[in-house]
């Protein structure tokens, strides 16, 4: 298993301003992904961020807007750019530790509100 | 997309089983069956995965049909911290391990 924390844990932002999250793995694991649940929904899979590439975004995600960092095996950043209020969601991260038969772990989720 | 059916929601009495449903009538053979769960304000918690067998282990049984269009998740004895929202997703391991989360069934456990 890995075990996995993300700050914040929640904030509140206004309109036009950034926010970094990061996620922090207590194990070293290759493969890392970057979710979004809108209020009431369910999740979304933002981008695939893995140690020693490019993150690859998903249909509808754009780089400039969702900037992701991957700079070691048990680190991650997203950046949340030019928020709106329909940027609202709570964002989590995920890992595939080596080991597992593709069982996926998440972390606690950030909890963003955008004023 | 690889879509799943199940129902809204669902209701069970506190240590009695839950039995979930979920429909996978377009399943590949190469696609396995994952559940997880989602308790409210947690991140989604793996449960259990299968492909053709029935598979057991210490939170849950899943039950897959012989044609495997359909499966049951099987929680033998419901407690109320079992209330979440229940994912039935299909993957292949070549799709990369991400998880295509669809509405799942919000399972009340009730006193």
């Amino acid at each position: 298993s890995a075990v996995i924390s993300q700050k914040p844990s929640r904030d509140i932002c206004q309109r036009g301003t950034s926010l970094t999250i990061q996620c922090q793995v207590d194990s070293q694991v290759t493969m890392m992904f970057w979710y979004r649940q809108q209020p009431g929904q369910s999740l979304t899979l933002i981008a695939t961020a893995n140690q020693g590439s490019e993150a690859t975004y998903e249909s509808g995600f754009v780089i400039d807007k969702f900037p992701i960092s991957r700079p070691n095996l048990t680190f991650s950043t997203l950046t949340v750019s030019n928020m709106s209020p329909e940027d609202s969601s709570i964002y989590l991260c995920s890992v595939v530790p080596g080991t597992t038969a593709g069982e996926q772990y998440f972390g606690p989720g950030t909890r963003l509100t955008v004023t | 997309d690889a879509k799943t059916t199940q129902p809204t929601s669902m209701d069970c009495a506190e240590g009695r089983a839950a039995n979930l449903p979920c429909n996978h009538s377009t399943i590949s053979g190469n696609e396995y069956v994952y559940w997880y769960r989602q308790i409210h304000s947690q991140g989604p918690q793996y449960i259990i995965h299968g492909l053709k067998n029935n598979e057991t282990n210490e939170m849950a049984s899943l039950i897959i049909t012989e044609d495997r269009k359909s499966s049951t998740l099987i929680l033998p004895h419901a407690t109320l911290r079992d209330t979440a929202v229940y994912y039935c997703i299909r993957r292949t391991g070549a799709s990369g391990y991400a998880l295509n989360f669809g509405k799942g069934t919000s399972l009340l456990v009730t006193p």
